[in-house]
């Protein structure tokens, strides 16, 4: 239990449906993260919010919106997907950087996707 | 930040010290080196990090080299529940701001009976 919680934890949706995932976390951070990691493929970075300001954006796709609507909440909306879409996408959290504690990132378990 | 090379894959007898190697010859004077884990379709695992100092915690050390062109995790009683992928990530950290980690394809670990 990292204190980064994810829901849902598998999803299956069409390519015409709406949908969101939902991260939670309870440590107290000020930075939140999107991850995806598809089949046999390094864990790419989507998104990066510090401080509710989203502060990294890696030409990701429009289909995919995230919403960072206060430190201890991240979404991430889903529309029009493809099947390329399907993978498992993590959420992290942590502190901003500080020589002192660091800034470890907290994973939370992931939401399997599967577009069919 | 600064590209790494890990070997792909390593095996280690449950029991034994686990040692990870990581290159980073390209790493500037500012970068920390990283390491986390992913055990299985679970969300990656911090395990340690540091700048040029040998580091311990309680669950691996991190040796780097003097030069700082390469470092080592070590394991030091492998179980089976230290198999996982282990990534080993270079990045400059400024203080204030959010980390941004980039994931390489990570050496996978298995400990056997």
């Amino acid at each position: 239990e990292t204190g980064v919680t994810q829901t849902p934890r598998h999803l299956v949706m069409g390519m015409t449906n709406k949908k969101s995932l939902k991260c939670e976390q309870h440590l107290g951070h000020n930075a939140m993260y999107w991850y995806k990691q598809s089949a046999k493929k390094p864990l790419e970075l989507m998104f990066v919010y510090s401080l509710e300001e989203r502060v990294e954006n890696n030409s990701v796709p429009s289909r995919f919106s995230p919403e960072c609507p206060n430190s201890s909440h991240l979404f991430l909306h889903l529309h029009t997907l493809q099947p390329e879409d399907s993978a498992l996408y993590l959420c992290a959290s942590s502190r901003l950087w500080t020589s002192g504690a660091g800034d470890t990132q907290y994973f939370g378990p992931g939401t399997r996707l599967t577009v069919l | 930040d600064a590209k790494t090379t890990q070997p792909t894959s390593m095996d280690c007898a449950e029991g034994r010290a686990a040692n990870l190697p990581c290159n980073h010859s390209t790493i500037s004077g500012n970068e920390y080196v990283y390491w986390y884990r992913q055990i299985h379709s679970q969300g990656p695992q911090y395990i340690i990090h540091g700048l040029k100092n040998n580091e311990t915690n309680e669950m691996a050390s991190l040796i780097i080299t003097e030069d700082r062109k390469s470092s080592t995790l070590i394991l030091p009683h492998a179980t089976l529940r230290d198999t996982a992928v282990y990534y080993c990530i270079v990045r400059v950290a400024m203080a204030g701001t959010a980390s941004k980690l980039t994931f390489g394809t990570g050496t996978r670990l298995q400990v056997t009976l």
